[in-house]
C-alpha cells in the first residue's frame, strides 16, 4: 500500500528566501505525482504534474522534481513572499495524498 | 478559465438522513473523483468515475455511498444514511484525458456537517 510522507509538517521563513518542501512515497511504480496547495477552509488548487517519465517541472518561481528511485519529490519556492503562505500537498496518482506541509511566509 | 463548481458550500444534516452532494466538472473532463477531507487530516481518495462506471474506489467508499452522473453536466455523490462520522469537507476533481495529462482540478469543497 502506497505511503504519501510530508516533512516537514510545518515551516516558517522570513520573505525572499528560498525553500524546499520534502514528499516521500513507499511505492516508486507510480503513474505522476502532483503538487497542490490548500487556503484554509478552501479547496486544492494545482501547482505543479510530473509525469512518472519527466524529472522536473517548473512553473514560475516554484520548480518540483521527482526522483522515483528513491521515492521522493521536492517543491522548490524561490523568493517566498507572504501570499505564498498555505498549505502544500503532494499526491501519488489520484488516490494518495500527503498530510501536507504548512507553510507561513513571515514580511 | 474553466472550473469544477461544487453545491451546496455548506449542508447540515442529521444523523440517518440520505444526502446528495453536487458537482459540475470542467466540461472536456472524462475522469470524476470524490474525495473526503476530516478537519485536520489529510484528503482521502473515495472513488474515481470514467466512462459512466466507477473505475476504482477505497474501502471507505462502502455500500453507504454511490456516484452517479445523471446527466452530461452534474456528477453527484450520494451518501445513504449519514453517520458523525461523515462529517468533512468533500472535494469533486475532474481529469482529462489526452493521454499525457491526468492533471486534476477540485473543486471548493461542499462542507458536511452530520448532527
Amino acid at each position: 500500500k502506497q505511503e504519501v510522507t510530508q516533512i516537514p509538517a510545518a515551516l516558517s521563513v522570513p520573505e525572499g528566501e528560498n525553500l524546499v518542501l520534502n514528499c516521500s512515497f513507499t511505492d516508486s511504480a507510480i503513474y505522476n505525482l502532483q503538487w497542490f496547495r490548500q487556503d484554509p477552509g478552501k479547496g486544492l488548487t494545482s501547482l505543479l504534474l510530473i509525469q512518472s517519465s519527466q524529472r522536473e517541472q517548473t512553473s514560475g518561481r516554484l520548480n518540483a522534481s521527482l526522483d522515483k528511485s528513491s521515492g521522493r519529490s521536492t517543491l522548490y519556492i524561490a523568493a517566498s513572499q507572504p501570499g505564498d503562505s498555505a498549505t502544500y500537498l503532494c499526491a501519488v496518482g489520484a488516490m494518495r495524498f500527503g498530510a501536507g506541509t504548512r507553510l507561513t511566509v513571515k514580511p | 478559465e474553466p472550473e469544477v463548481t461544487q453545491t451546496p458550500s455548506h449542508q447540515v444534516t442529521q444523523m440517518g438522513q440520505e444526502v446528495i452532494l453536487r458537482c459540475v466538472p470542467i466540461s472536456n473532463h472524462l475522469y470524476f473523483y470524490w474525495y473526503r477531507q476530516i478537519l485536520g487530516q489529510k484528503v482521502e481518495f473515495l472513488v474515481s468515475f470514467y466512462n459512466n462506471e466507477i473505475s476504482e474506489k477505497s474501502e471507505i467508499f462502502d455500500d453507504q455511498f454511490s456516484v452517479e452522473r445523471p446527466d452530461g453536466s452534474n456528477f453527484t455523490l450520494k451518501i445513504r444514511s449519514t453517520k458523525l462520522e461523515d462529517s468533512a469537507m468533500y472535494f469533486c476533481a475532474s481529469s482529462d484525458e489526452t493521454g499525457i495529462s491526468y492533471e486534476q482540478y477540485f473543486g471548493p469543497g461542499t462542507r458536511l456537517t452530520v448532527t
